[in-house]
């Protein structure tokens, strides 16, 4: 029940775009998304719970698919600071889970 | 706010001896979640546990490891007779709530190595 993101890596020059893919096979309940720099601690960056719902602040933004089954982070005009690797984590309603299931994150370098 | 304690930061243990994690979560958050990173790979679920209860261990294998979040003190994550496999960065989150309506708060992790 791991969500699939996509791509697994991204290398982007300063002030370009990327868009982060994170899947399941079945509906969420919620989808985290995190960030990871080598060797530190992943850092929350905001949470989805609603089916079309979109959230962001300053230029990193995700939406969260009608069906909740595929979620998108945005990162636009990238800063040196956004490389990292970043990481979907979901977990599913009924029963509920009560934890985060993480995907195998994304790794984005950002060069100046 | 002094966040989420995790020590140590690097451990080093020899084949079969055993390995004590210490996590102190955020300052009025009782749900802790321990998880595994191997190099280039995601976050691996564990354990799940609020002050003196394991919610889910589904994640954590059978024999030789054990968690417990006593009613004071930090919740400790135990390896018993370590095994080269074992070597990997544990990561320890803390939340207000249960469940995954807020986001979680992660320590800086203790790497261990076993020689």
């Amino acid at each position: 029940q791991q969500p699939v993101q996509s791509p697994q890596a991204v290398i982007l020059r300063e002030g370009e775009d990327a868009v982060i893919n994170c899947s399941s096979s079945k509906a969420l309940y919620s989808v985290h998304w995190y960030r990871q720099k080598h060797g530190e601690a992943p850092v929350f960056l905001m949470i989805l719970l609603k089916g079309g719902e979109q959230k962001g602040h300053d230029k990193i933004s995700a939406s969260f698919n009608e069906k909740k089954q595929q979620s998108s982070l945005y990162l636009t005009a990238s800063q040196l600071s956004y490389s990292g690797t970043y990481f979907c984590g979901t977990d599913f309603p009924q029963g509920g889970s009560e934890k985060l299931v993480f995907g195998k994150g994304m790794k984005l370098t950002v060069n100046p | 706010n002094a966040g989420v304690m995790q020590n140590p930061r690097h451990l080093v243990r020899r084949r079969g001896q055993e390995a004590r994690l210490r996590c102190s979560p955020m300052k009025g958050h009782s749900h802790v979640y321990w998880y595994r990173q191997l190099p280039e790979e995601g976050l691996k679920f564990m354990v799940y546990l609020q002050k003196e209860n394991i919610i889910d261990e589904s994640g954590m294998p059978k024999e030789r490891f054990s968690a417990e979040f006593p009613k004071e003190g930090p919740s400790i994550l135990r390896i018993q007779q370590v095994v080269r496999g074992d070597s990997a960065a544990y990561f320890c989150a803390s939340s207000l709530t249960g469940g995954t309506m807020t986001g979680y708060t992660f320590g800086s992790g203790t790497r261990l190595t076993v020689v």
